[in-house]
């Protein structure tokens, strides 16, 4: 079967950094992608992993490791816009022409 | 990346009605997908519309409930049938340019049936 894990809640202080795990099974691996996604408003792209190792992009990081079936999306130097909902994907090819399945997502609120 | 835009944004239908979605991408895209997102859940993948032939649902989804159009490259739309107060939820449009990793998404319409 498929299934993504995520936390539904995180609580951060601004100019902090906080680290969003995410953890899947899927029958099939091509890629895991993180999400930014405000109320009320579209999912954004932020980042994607298919080798093991770290991406960093700005204040943004995220780490794979496909052995382990887990990834982390890192946010340093909280802003308070940065308050939102970060969404784990992972696009499976398992006969399912590379769609994406998306986790529950990380609620994330940012606190002065 | 390629801008999507949505009509409309938000609906309130009565049971049994059915609503057409609209979809507009602002450059040609190779694949769109349309997602549902209750609330508090996850995105789920309702179907890949393809361009010129019937659209590829995902289990628990089936044609004559959303039936889905893709003329072109750039547009598509979904209908939800014979509606019902469990098909209250946010439908958004997705894209994907072949080769490219990136997929984005529409701003999303806000369904409630009464």
């Amino acid at each position: 079967g498929q299934n993504i894990d995520q936390p539904t809640e995180m609580t951060a202080t601004e100019g902090a950094i906080v680290q969003i795990n995410c953890t899947y099974q899927t029958s099939g691996f091509n890629g895991l992608f993180w999400y930014q996604q405000h109320a009320g408003e579209a999912p954004t792209f932020l980042s994607y992993n298919v080798l093991d190792g770290l991406e960093e992009k700005g204040r943004f990081s995220s780490f794979l490791s496909r052995s382990k079936g887990y990834s982390y999306l890192l946010l340093k130097e909280l802003q308070m816009k940065d308050s939102a909902s970060y969404l784990c994907a992972v696009r499976d090819y398992g006969g399912s022409q590379g769609n994406l399945i998306f986790g529950k997502g990380t609620k994330l609120s940012v606190k002065p | 990346s390629a801008v999507i835009s949505q009509k409309p944004s938000r609906d309130i239908c009565q049971r049994g009605t059915s609503l057409t979605i609209q979809c507009q991408v602002d450059s040609q895209v190779t694949m769109m997908f349309w997602y549902r997102q209750q609330p508090g859940q996850s995105l789920t993948l309702i179907a890949t519309a393809n361009q010129g032939s019937e659209a590829t649902y995902e289990s628990g989804f089936v044609i004559d409930k959303f039936p889905i159009s893709r003329p072109n490259l750039t547009f598509s739309t979904l209908t939800v049938s014979n509606m019902s107060p469990e098909d209250s939820s946010i439908y958004l449009c997705s894209g994907r340019t072949g080769g490219k990793n990136e997929q984005f998404f529409g701003p999303g319409t806000r369904l409630t049936v009464l």
